[in-house]
């Protein structure tokens, strides 16, 4: 198994501001995931976070609003940029076991925007 | 198209009762992994069971026991004499063998009330 750290586990922050969510596996893989998880929703796929070329974001998410980092094998950053409380969400990233046989998950972002 | 639902939003049960929590899936690949996560109020993505798409034999584990069927595309999940912490939100997922993604259902809230 993985095992994935992610912090900070939950923050408060003002509008307009930005927020950088960090995610540490314990091992090396090719891709990581982020998603996000609204209130009371399912999780939702933001981007794949692959090393040594960008990020691949899926529809209705985009880069400027979203970066993400990923400088090594075991690690990724997600930004959220200039937020509004409509960005309160659960941020997750995770890992998959290969053949896609398991997600592994980080302990997840709780983020409330005031 | 929704790969996954689970079409029960909230479920309440007295505590010691049963439950089952349904899933059915869609996909067109012949080789596929279908999971059971749990959420509980903290946020972080408990695995629960994998089952892979030749594998349709039941499973139990304890008080938690699932039925595959692929006939009727669906994995669904019961807890025997359900207990407070079983409270939580459950949520299907699906993996196919082409792709990388995770593709969740919408989540089961489930309140087991002592």
């Amino acid at each position: 198994s993985a095992v994935i750290s992610q912090k900070p586990s939950r923050d408060i922050c003002q509008r307009g501001t930005s927020l950088t969510i960090q995610c540490q596996v314990d091992s090396q893989v090719t891709m990581m995931f982020w998603y996000r998880q609204q209130p009371g929703q399912s999780l939702t796929l933001i981007a794949t976070a692959n090393q040594g070329s960008e990020a691949t974001y899926e529809s209705g998410f985009v880069i400027d609003k979203f970066p993400i980092s990923r400088p090594n094998l075991t690690f990724s950053t997600l930004t959220v940029s200039n937020m509004s409380p409509e960005d309160s969400s659960i941020y997750l990233c995770s890992v998959l076991r290969p053949m896609n046989t398991e997600a592994f998950f980080g302990q997840g972002t709780r983020l409330t925007v005031v | 198209a929704q790969k996954v639902t689970q079409a029960q939003t909230e479920i309440s049960v007295v505590e010691k009762e049963d439950v089952t929590l349904d899933c059915v899936y869609e996909t067109r690949d012949t080789t596929y992994y279908l999971f059971w996560y749990k959420q509980p109020p903290s946020g972080e993505l408990v695995f629960l069971i994998r089952r892979n798409s030749f594998d349709e034999q039941n499973e139990i584990s304890g008080r938690y026991s699932w039925n595959f069927q692929k006939s009727t595309s669906s994995f669904n999940f019961t807890i025997t004499a359900s207990q407070v912490v079983d409270s939580a939100v459950y949520f299907c997922a699906l993996s196919e063998n082409t792709g990388n993604q995770f593709y969740f259902g919408t989540g089961t809230s489930l309140t087991v009330i002592p």
